[in-house]
């Protein structure tokens, strides 16, 4: 039990672009899903809280209107990186908790932005 | 306020050697223990954690470790590294099971035939 699937595992897309990573939790109901992002060869940080039908709580320092996230259901939260630069480019890993269950990571998303 | 420290950005030890990672922590209530191994581009795998029961924490792959309140560390060993234990591994700390997770900077273990 206790499944979370990250998708797309990694996508390139041009600057001013924007791009979606959704999370999805397969075999339980996460009422809540958190999203961390990883700079190469640091550590995980978290940038924000997402309960279902809630707006998201950002962590300090991460632009709520940068980094869209959506929890609309309680099997998916979607993260969407609005207007991409290079800067934004990481390790994007998110993870779920519901019913009982917890400290269950996706796979992460490798995000290039060109 | 909660932080993890690991000691050792990079670890290295022969194969069939001990394996030592250290973590030490700062919560201000009894913490939510977390260790996890990174492979190379792949997500978190959680090899084990402490949640107020026993102080020593079995996990995957032979791994174990053992919270020791009085020096606020969680340190995991393996007696006999193998090679395939190369990765990058995370200590992280939260309030309970299901509060968000703070990370520790991470601790690259190399594994040396």
């Amino acid at each position: 039990g206790a499944v979370v699937s990250q998708h797309p595992s990694w996508v390139i897309c041009k600057s001013g672009t924007s791009v979606k990573i959704e999370c999805r939790s397969l075999d339980f109901q996460a009422t809540t899903m958190f999203w961390y992002r990883q700079f190469p060869k640091q550590s995980l940080m978290l940038m924000a809280t997402s309960n279902e039908g809630s707006k998201a709580t950002y962590e300090q320092g991460v632009e709520k209107d940068k980094f869209l996230i959506n929890h609309a259901s309680l099997t998916l939260s979607t993260l969407t990186v609005t207007s991409a630069h290079p800067e934004d480019s990481s390790f994007y890993i998110c993870s779920a908790s519901g019913q009982g269950l917890a400290y269950t990571f996706g796979s992460g998303t490798r995000l290039t932005v060109v | 306020a909660q932080s993890v420290t690991q000691l050792g950005s990079h670890v290295s030890v022969s194969e069939g050697a001990l394996v030592l990672l250290r973590c030490n922590y700062s919560s201000s209530v009894p913490p939510y223990l977390f260790w996890y191994v990174q492979y190379p581009n792949q997500g978190l795998q959680l090899l084990l954690k402490y949640t107020s029961a026993a102080t020593l924490v079995k996990g995957i792959n032979g791994f174990e470790a053992e919270f020791k309140k009085s020096e606020t560390s969680f340190h995991l060993t393996k007696p006999t590294a193998h090679m395939s234990d190369a990765a990058e591994y995370f200590c992280a700390v939260s309030e309970n099971n299901f509060n968000k997770f703070y990370f520790g900077s991470g601790t690259k273990l190399n594994v040396k035939p």
